[in-house]
């Protein structure tokens, strides 16, 4: 069974619209985390959350606003969607916010903005 | 510019032979260096890590090399099989809990 659960696996948006992201973990990790790839790119970090509380953003745009109603969740809210986001969103949980701490990554959002 | 660099988009390799996957890195104060494998359509998995206080680690078929000086650190599979063809991605951390991947080699076994 996947320990971390995205939903949806492929969505499709038109542009301008708004969509969430939804990211659970069942690992009983403290700290969750958003990356993106999008096409001929690396893998792109982008929140970090702790304790529910956000550690850092590397994302530009307000446009991206992850919300935390509980420890185990970590969903992204994205407005006013571009064809530039689509990409695939990777949702991350490690026990704690350190460098040494194992990574375990979902499956992944196929987004694709048309 | 790119932090974390993997130069050779593919490698080929046959099947027994090793495979070595190289990744470069930019800053000084990355201390955390890791190798994770992805296949088409599924979440990349760590593979293998070390830390910047050892140069070297190896894991069963698995060793990393870790370069400092050269800001370099590599990945050298042993007894390659088909079931290692997939995305090797490198990746980097300086105790941010923030990784800094590189842009990934597809590794490809040649029965």
């Amino acid at each position: 069974d996947p320990k971390i659960i995205q939903k949806p696996k492929y969505l499709v948006a038109v542009t301008g619209s708004e969509k969430i992201l939804i990211c659970e973990q069942y690992l009983g990790h403290n700290a969750m985390y958003w990356y993106r790839q999008s096409a001929k790119k690396p893998l792109e970090f982008m929140f970090s959350y702790s304790y529910q509380k956000l550690m850092d953003n590397q994302t530009a745009s307000s446009r991206f606003q992850p919300q935390s109603s509980k420890k185990n969740h970590l969903d992204l809210q994205i407005t006013a969607l571009k064809p530039d986001d689509s990409a695939t969103y990777f949702c991350a949980s490690s026990r704690g916010q350190f460098s040494n701490e194992r990574l375990f990554f979902g499956h992944g959002t196929k987004l694709s903005v048309l | 510019g790119q932090q974390v660099k993997q130069s050779s988009p593919s490698l080929t390799v046959q099947e027994g032979g090793i495979s070595i996957l190289n990744c470069d890195y930019e800053n000084d104060m990355f201390d955390y260096f890791a190798w994770y494998k992805k296949y088409p359509d599924n979440s990349p998995t760590l593979l293998i890590s070390v830390r910047s206080n050892v140069d070297k680690r190896e894991d069963g078929r698995l060793t990393v090399f870790l370069n400092k000086s050269g800001k370099h650190f590599s990945l050298h599979i042993t007894a390659s099989q088909p079931e290692d063809t997939a995305v090797y991605l490198c990746a980097a951390d300086y105790n941010q809990g923030k990784l800094i991947f590189g842009q990934g080699t597809k590794l490809s076994i040649k029965p």
